[in-house]
């Protein structure tokens, strides 16, 4: 079946540009996960969505990050006035609840250049 | 969450078994052992899971010793593909608290050779 898409895969931007970023989970899946990886590093969490409880935004590095999601479908990350040290790979995951939280199925992932 | 200990790295022959170890000596009753991995310039794939009993999917099998200290991932006929940082993590099953936040340690960096 179809799994994690996001778009774009890849996105240039000048800094003190906004930028927006999409995931499509996979269909059925209730939670939904946001996390940056930058080169060389590890996953950084940003937020977790999970049905219609009130999101998890506790790894948003800064108040120029916000994200949305529309139900249980299409979650969109928003930066603004992006800075150089958002450089990084920004990667979409998501799950069943509940006890499957940690079977994540993540997307290809949307590499964000700031220049 | 219990501490997870791999080797750093190791090679494979293509076509043979990939045997990946990973020790969990601090797991609790409660924990589960999942396997992730992750390709270069990809994202992460979930792999599998496990509490006590043997698991296997259509992608790896995992082993978890009688006394949960340990763990062995196997790919029974590793690609080049295959070739990937694999990450064994430990955590509880349950969804409380903030369970869901994924994180990784070092891994083991598998190299599958032709």
């Amino acid at each position: 079946g179809a799994g994690v898409s996001q778009s774009p895969s890849n996105k240039v931007t000048e800094k003190g540009k906004d930028v927006e970023l999409r995931c499509d989970p996979i269909s059925g899946h209730t939670a939904l996960y946001w996390y940056r990886q930058r080169l060389g590093q590890g996953l950084e969490f940003l937020i977790y969505f999970q049905g219609n409880s009130a999101p998890d935004k506790s790894g948003l590095p800064s108040d120029r990050f916000s994200a949305e999601r529309t139900g249980e479908s299409v979650s969109t990350l928003t930066i603004q006035r992006t800075q150089q040290e958002d450089s990084a790979v920004y990667l979409c995951a998501s799950s069943l609840g509940g006890h499957h939280s940690y079977e994540q199925y993540f997307g290809p992932g949307t590499r964000l250049t700031v220049t | 969450d219990a501490k997870t200990t791999q080797p750093p790295s190791m090679d494979c022959a293509e076509g043979r078994a990939a045997n990946l170890p990973c020790n969990h000596s601090t797991i609790s009753g409660n924990e589960y052992v999942y396997w992730y991995r992750q390709i270069h310039s990809q994202g992460p794939q979930y792999i599998i899971h496990g509490l006590k009993n043997n698991e296997t999917n259509e992608m790896a099998s995992l082993i978890i010793t009688e006394d949960r200290k340990s763990s062995t991932l196997i790919l029974p006929h590793a690609t080049l593909r295959d070739t990937a940082v694999y990450y064994c993590i430990v955590r509880v099953g349950h969804s409380g608290g903030s369970n869901y936040k994924l994180t990784f340690g070092k891994g083991t960096l598998l190299t599958v050779n032709p």
